[in-house]
């Protein structure tokens, strides 16, 4: 199956500091998604984005799917951005659409 | 903005009990799976599920779990005799055309 890679596996920043998050993925994909596991547990979908720019925010992403990789931008973070950040992504086939998640980056940011 | 919903939040049970965990699509989504998620752990896929059956799972749906959307509405997972290493985060997701997926808050499952 697809191999997903996420780096740095945890990350700590100062509130106000910019970051990039890493996903790497082993095959070619036309579904990928980040998202937020806020501290309760729930996933809060950030973008689908199996390829090209979009921004949302403080929070940006590009995937270039030819190269097999994804960028999240975290701009001037705030202490809520705390949680883990997932990439997920899919090869869509009609009936079978499943995800494979990375092992996720957990992002600590401090006051 | 329509969500999935997922009940209940949180499931205690004892070993060998079977459980039933509900989830409540978006309307007109057509695609549906459960993914669970290991305390600690990333989150897996279990099944997915498409024109009234099921259209992929993993290793990890073994004979014990099973899915179902009895009434048109609600989407369920069945896990038959639970086991203490089931105990996990239990997910549903929805997708209209079988990409973009949206995720439910999760049911947290504890087996003692």
């Amino acid at each position: 199956g697809i191999q997903v890679e996420q780096s740095p596996p945890d990350l700590i920043l100062q509130e106000g500091a910019n970051s990039t998050l890493r996903c790497n993925f082993s095959d070619s994909v036309n579904n990928l998604q980040w998202f937020h596991q806020n501290p309760w547990g729930q996933l809060i979908n950030l973008f689908y984005i199996p390829s090209g720019t979009k921004q949302n925010g403080r929070l940006s992403a590009t995937t270039v799917a030819t190269e097999r990789y994804s960028l999240l931008y975290i701009s001037s973070s705030q202490t809520t951005d705390s949680g883990v950040y997932f990439c997920a992504v899919g090869r869509n086939t009609g009936a079978n659409s499943k995800l494979t998640f990375g092992k996720g980056i957990t992002l600590s940011v401090r006051p | 903005e329509p969500e999935v919903t997922q009940t209940p939040s949180h499931q205690v049970t004892q070993m060998g009990q079977e459980v039933i965990l509900r989830c409540v699509p978006i309307s007109n989504h057509l695609y549906f799976y459960w993914y669970r998620q290991i305390l600690g752990q990333k989150v897996e896929f279990l099944v997915s599920f498409y024109n009234n059956e099921i259209s992929e799972k993993s290793e990890i749906f073994d004979d014990q779990f099973s899915v179902e959307r009895p009434d048109g509405s609600n989407f369920t997972l069945k896990i038959r005799s639970t086991k203490l290493e089931d105990s996990a985060m239990y997910f549903c997701a929805t997708s209209l055309a079988g990409a973009e997926q949206f995720f439910g808050p999760g049911t947290r499952l504890t087996v003692l």
